[in-house]
């Protein structure tokens, strides 16, 4: 079976600081990858996703970065945190190839708090 | 662009209560529609999915219909329990071959009461 995982699960991180979350996915081969963030008391925002090693798509322009350097791991970055960075960070991933409707599924979260 | 409106919580309700969840969306084309679930200090499940017009999704008593003609897919429960208790997410992914990024609406706290 598939699982993610993604760490660390919680942190606390000064404004200027950098920032690497990772996930990792077992179980399956060449998935879509995906970093959302939500933000306290907002809906879910999709930040990148990728699609194979080394292709990643950004959906709003921000501070952070991602980077996969090999097919089941997804990092996200960001060289100078902000405090507007603070919130729950969620890896997923789904199948690749594409089929319309494939269910995403999402790891555990990391709670990031930039002080 | 897609786009996915819930009702706006929180709902509180009390045990073996009925609960309906609204959520309509805007979307071209035939998107497939989630429901997500997220208890509390933990990372977002997948409650049930719809991927066509009429498909009726259900998991763990929860039901959802796919209405393209009222382009909604609102959740149901018969009756609630303590342990229902968590934030909802309505969600739609685009109908273009291979985009399955999800569109999310802003979620829905339930707190069910004993």
């Amino acid at each position: 079976s598939q699982t993610i995982h993604q760490w660390p699960a919680t942190l606390v991180q000064p404004v200027g600081s950098p920032l690497s979350l990772e996930c990792t996915v077992e179980g399956t081969s060449n998935p879509n990858l995906y970093w959302y963030r939500q933000a306290a008391g907002r809906g879910l925002q999709l930040l990148f996703y990728s699609v194979g090693i080394g292709q990643i798509s950004s959906e709003v322009p921000q501070n952070l970065s991602a980077s996969r350097p090999q097919d089941r791991q997804f990092i996200l970055s960001s060289k100078k945190l902000l405090l507007s960075d603070s919130g729950f960070y969620l890896c997923a991933w789904s199948r690749g190839q594409g089929v319309s409707g494939n269910t995403i599924y999402f790891g555990e979260g990391s709670w990031l708090t930039v002080v | 662009g897609d786009s996915v409106t819930q009702m706006e919580g929180p709902v509180t309700l009390s045990e073996e209560a009925f609960l309906t969840i609204n959520c309509t969306y805007t979307a071209t084309g035939y998107p497939s529609l989630f429901w997500y679930v997220q208890y509390p200090g933990e990372g977002l499940q997948l409650l049930l999915k719809a991927t066509k017009a009429d498909d009726k999704g259900s998991n763990k008593g929860f039901e959802a219909t796919y209405r393209k003609e009222t382009t909604s897919f609102h959740l149901e429960k018969g009756s609630v329990q303590v342990s229902d208790s968590a934030v909802y997410f309505c969600a739609l992914s685009g109908s273009n071959f291979g985009n399955e990024k999800l569109t999310f609406g802003t979620g829905t706290r339930l707190t069910i009461i004993p």
